[in-house]
């Protein structure tokens, strides 16, 4: 089955600083990568997402890369504010299809120091 | 937007006893809903895979007649923890998508103690 690392476990940058996510996919036919935040006690938010016929997504303040050949992905995060402090999980699935959960990574936890 | 609710939004329960949790595809039908676990401070686990009409599929290590999935509408998929043990304790969260190749949308959650 699919195996996702996520790097770092914990991140901590400077409010208006950027910040970088970065996992690895274990599947090459994995094909769908989202990106979830989640505070704590609540439901994981959809945030960004991004297919494999794709390499770069952008929306406002964050991005995400991805390159098929290594198996990896990024989620990218610029200007950050203190509202993004949460703890953020990459995915992936097989195709995104119905009959697909996700695979998610062990999450990384980032705080923005005002 | 999609809406995927979940009740109730926590519960406890005494050891021995089961508890059953609901989740609701409001806006849209969903014929496969998915159950996750998560440990505090860890990440989201599949647990199993809910398919209206037919059998839910489980991931390895999910005991199947401890963790009893009904999806037996369209909108409506029903976890019970039967036997509750305190090491069920947990936060269950559902989720399903409004077509193929959408987003997967999560439902609010459901804190399980067990006592």
């Amino acid at each position: 089955g699919e195996n996702v690392e996520q790097h770092p476990s914990t991140l901590s940058v400077q409010e208006g600083d950027s910040a970088v996510i970065k996992c690895t996919y274990s599947d090459s036919a994995s094909n769908y990568f989202p990106w979830y935040k989640q505070e704590l006690g609540k439901r994981p938010q959809l945030i960004i997402d991004i297919r494999s016929n794709v390499g770069e997504k952008k929306d406002q303040r964050i991005a995400v890369t991805l390159n098929k050949t290594a198996k990896h992905f990024s989620l990218h995060i610029t200007e950050t504010q203190p509202e993004d402090s949460a703890v953020y999980f990459c995915a992936a699935s097989g195709s995104g299809g119905g009959a697909d959960g996700l695979t998610f990574g062990k999450g990384t936890h980032l705080i923005i120091q005002p | 937007g999609a809406v995927v609710s979940q009740h109730p939004s926590w519960v406890i329960c005494k050891s021995g006893t089961s508890v059953k949790i609901e989740c609701r595809s409001l806006d849209f039908q969903a014929t496969t809903m998915f159950w996750y676990r998560q440990f505090p401070k860890q990440s989201l686990m599949l647990m199993a895979t809910s398919n209206e009409g037919s059998k839910a599929t489980y991931e390895q290590g999910v005991e199947k007649d401890k963790f009893l999935i009904n999806h037996a509408s369209l909108t409506l998929s029903t976890l019970t923890v039967t036997s509750a043990h305190p090491e069920d304790s947990s936060f269950y969260i559902c989720s399903a998508r409004v077509v193929a190749d959408s987003p997967l949308h999560f439902g609010n959650g459901t804190r399980l103690t067990v006592t």
